[in-house]
């Protein structure tokens, strides 16, 4: 149950994109389309972006989006702005019917 | 509107056992997975147990196996996760979570209750 791996931090500049990696093994992202992202603002409890690889809850903005290409699943962010401004962690099920998350990626707006 | 409030952390000595509560209001508790998730301080997510909408079904991340118990009662409307041998780097903020529609997947976080595992 080892944690999908992400980079430790992502920067970019007001309106730009960025794009966040999340890999694993053919166990977990690769094996599902259960690969969901979740922004977490300091002190406070996570909150669900992306959900089944690419799908957006209700209320999230456009500008965030999700992909998947083989053990790897990415997060988009598009016309960044300062509030996009969080750590950011991808999740997937696994085959043993477990759930693994990311080792975390700090988004920095310059 | 969905609710979680967690509640039973604080500080607690090594070995001692100790039970958190989730009360889960806004949606129809007996038909969603439930989940217990850790971060210790400065730390990333941990996922630690899920247990089915009927408590028939229960996994656990290799690092509590064996020490942490999730329960529910459906009755109450509430999530429970029995620590026991308690270590030091169990200190951690302790959030309860509940499952999105139909998925495999975490929609809905409390805001979490900090145990301190500390002599």
């Amino acid at each position: 149950q080892s944690a999908l791996t992400q980079p430790a931090s992502v920067s970019g500049s007001p309106g730009q994109s960025i794009a966040i990696s999340c890999t694993g093994t053919s166990s977990d992202v690769g094996a599902y389309n259960y690969v969901s992202w979740y922004q977490q603002q300091p002190g406070k409890a996570p909150k669900l972006m992306i959900y089944d690889v690419s799908n957006r809850p209700s209320g999230v903005s456009d500008r965030f989006s999700g992909s998947k290409s083989g053990n790897t699943a990415s997060l988009t962010i598009s016309g960044l702005q300062a509030e996009d401004e969080a750590d950011y962690y991808c999740s997937s099920y696994t085959s043993s019917a477990t759930r693994v998350f990311g080792t975390g990626t700090k988004v920095t707006v310059l | 509107q969905v609710q979680l409030v967690e509640s039973g952390g604080g500080v607690v000595q090594p070995g001692r056992p100790l039970r958190l509560s989730c009360a889960a209001s806004g949606f129809t508790f007996n038909t969603f997975g439930m989940h217990w998730v850790r971060q210790a301080p400065g730390k990333g997510l941990e996922w630690m147990a899920v247990i089915s909408h009927d408590g028939s079904d229960k996994y656990y991340a290799d690092s509590v196996k064996g020490r942490f118990t999730i329960s529910r009662d459906n009755s109450r409307n509430t999530l429970y996760l029995q620590t026991n041998s308690l270590r030091a780097e169990d200190t951690a903020v302790y959030y309860c979570a509940k499952d999105w529609t139909a998925r495999p997947e975490i929609e809905h976080w409390g805001q979490g209750t900090l145990v301190t595992v500390s002599s």
